[in-house]
């Protein structure tokens, strides 16, 4: 079955330091990849999407490339901050159906 | 912008007790879900909706029902909360369409604790 594996956490990182959170995938066709960000003490929002290979996405310094050669979309930043502490979540949707598959997440602690 | 709101940001329940959680959606959404987050575990998915009065099991139904009688407001039900149901809850809406609107937005969670 389609499946999102993300690296276990939590990663702790120095400020300016650079980012890589990766996931790696198993779908049965093209999937739209996704990563969601979950500040503490709130909900989901999504922080960049890709929709076919080779597509770059990317937001508040964010960039992820879906390599459909690797199965990955990993997630980098040049240069975190601390504002940057958050649970990453990769994900991935199939058009023939409603639901995301999720990764376990991944928490990301950033020290000034 | 998107708003889901959700009823109770916290919730403090008896074991046994009936617990109805409420979430709210103003973009007019066909799709709703709820999932359950607990560490170590990501999301789970308990339901979804994929419109009015339509209902679907998702990886963990157990113990839980749902109900959808109007667009915008998809409750989750606790029949009967047991101890091991204390965790966040997430209530999510998408758009109905093509891969490009598969993006759910999520409301703020409720943490329930069952005592």
């Amino acid at each position: 079955g389609n499946s999102v594996t993300q690296m276990e956490g939590p990663v702790t990182l120095s400020e300016e330091a650079f980012l890589t959170i990766n996931c790696t995938y198993t779908a049965t066709g093209y999937p739209s990849l996704f990563w969601y960000v979950q500040y503490p003490g709130e909900g989901l929002q999504l922080l960049l999407k890709a929709t076919k290979a080779d597509d770059k996405g990317s937001n508040k310094g964010f960039e992820a490339t879906y390599r459909k050669e690797t199965t990955s979309f990993h997630l980098e930043k040049g240069s975190v901050q601390v504002s940057d502490s958050a649970v990453y979540f990769c994900a991935l949707s199939m058009d023939s159906n409603y639901q995301l598959i999720w990764g376990a997440g991944t928490k990301l602690i950033i020290k000034p | 912008d998107v708003k889901v709101t959700q009823s109770s940001r916290y919730l403090v329940k008896r074991t046994g007790e009936k617990v109805f959680l409420e979430c709210v959606q103003d973009m007019d959404h066909e799709n709703m879900f709820w999932y359950r987050q607990d560490p170590g575990l990501g999301l789970r998915l308990i339901y979804f909706s994929y419109d009015v009065k339509m209902k679907e099991k998702g990886d963990i139904p157990e113990g839980y029902s749902v109900s959808r009688e109007k667009k915008e407001r998809f409750s989750l039900i606790l029949e009967s909360a047991s101890t091991n149901q204390t965790s966040m809850y997430l209530c999510a809406s998408k758009i109905a369409g093509t891969r490009t609107y598969n993006e759910q937005f999520f409301g703020p969670g409720t943490r329930l604790t069952v005592l």
